[in-house]
């Protein structure tokens, strides 16, 4: 079955560093990929909509500036968290939209196993 | 907006019973609803996926059914086991793909 490779599974950074967190699909093209954020007991809520070769969707509330996003190609989307505070700290889950021909919202997703950010 | 509602947040039953995990949705304009389950620290693990179209899924013990109209789902796990354990979300599809999800309920099962 289609695979989304999430890196890093974990990672622990200073407060004021940036982190970057890779969504790669293993076997299949990806044209969307979103990227969601989880704080403990709560549900994933979408941060931003990410297109290969074209600016990331953000939703409201989400800082841009603060919450990089790159699709450079059909395989990987990045999130980069700038200047990253403890309030930062969550579990970031990255989903991929497999390609297929034909329109419609019923394209499978594939979601990575998270990144647990910890901002000390 | 969407809204989705599962309650209750948390759930606890003895092994061998049937239960059923209730989702609710304020938007009736959905593409499709999913269950997905969550280990605790993990990512998510697609169940069942019904199309807008569709009434219900099935899948060995897990059986989902959708009423759009009334903006409401369950999730029937049948015979339930130990590993079973973990937390149930909900979501709904709405345009683009986009995900709404509930805050999940967390089920454990007792030996």
């Amino acid at each position: 079955g289609a695979v989304v490779s999430q890196h890093p599974s974990w990672v622990i950074c200073k407060s004021g560093t940036s982190v970057k967190i890779e969504c790669r699909s293993l076997d299949f093209q990806a044209t969307t990929m979103f990227w969601y954020r989880q704080f403990p007991k709560q549900s994933l809520m979408l941060m931003a909509t990410s297109n290969e070769g074209s600016k990331a969707t953000y939703e409201q509330g989400v800082e841009k500036d603060k919450f990089l996003i790159n699709h450079a190609s059909l395989t990987l989307s990045t999130l980069t968290v700038t200047s990253a505070h403890p309030e930062d700290s969550s579990f970031y889950i990255c989903s991929a939209k497999e390609r297929r021909t034909g329109v419609g919202s019923n394209s499978p997703l594939h979601f990575g196993n998270g990144t647990r950010l910890t901002v000390t | 907006k969407q809204e989705v509602t599962q309650i209750p947040a948390a759930l606890s039953v003895p092994e061998g019973e049937n239960l059923v995990l209730n989702c609710s949705f304020t938007d009736s304009a959905i593409y499709n609803l999913q269950w997905f389950r969550q280990d605790p620290g993990k990512g998510l693990t697609s169940l069942l996926l019904i199309q807008s179209s569709q009434r219900e899924q099935t899948s060995g013990r897990l059986n989902a059914s959708l009423d759009k109209s009334s903006g409401r789902s369950t999730l029937y796990i049948a015979a339930s086991q130990p590993g079973d354990s973990a937390t149930y979300l909900c979501a709904v599809a709405g345009a683009n793909s986009k995900l709404t999800f509930g805050k999940g309920i967390t089920l454990s099962v007792r030996p």
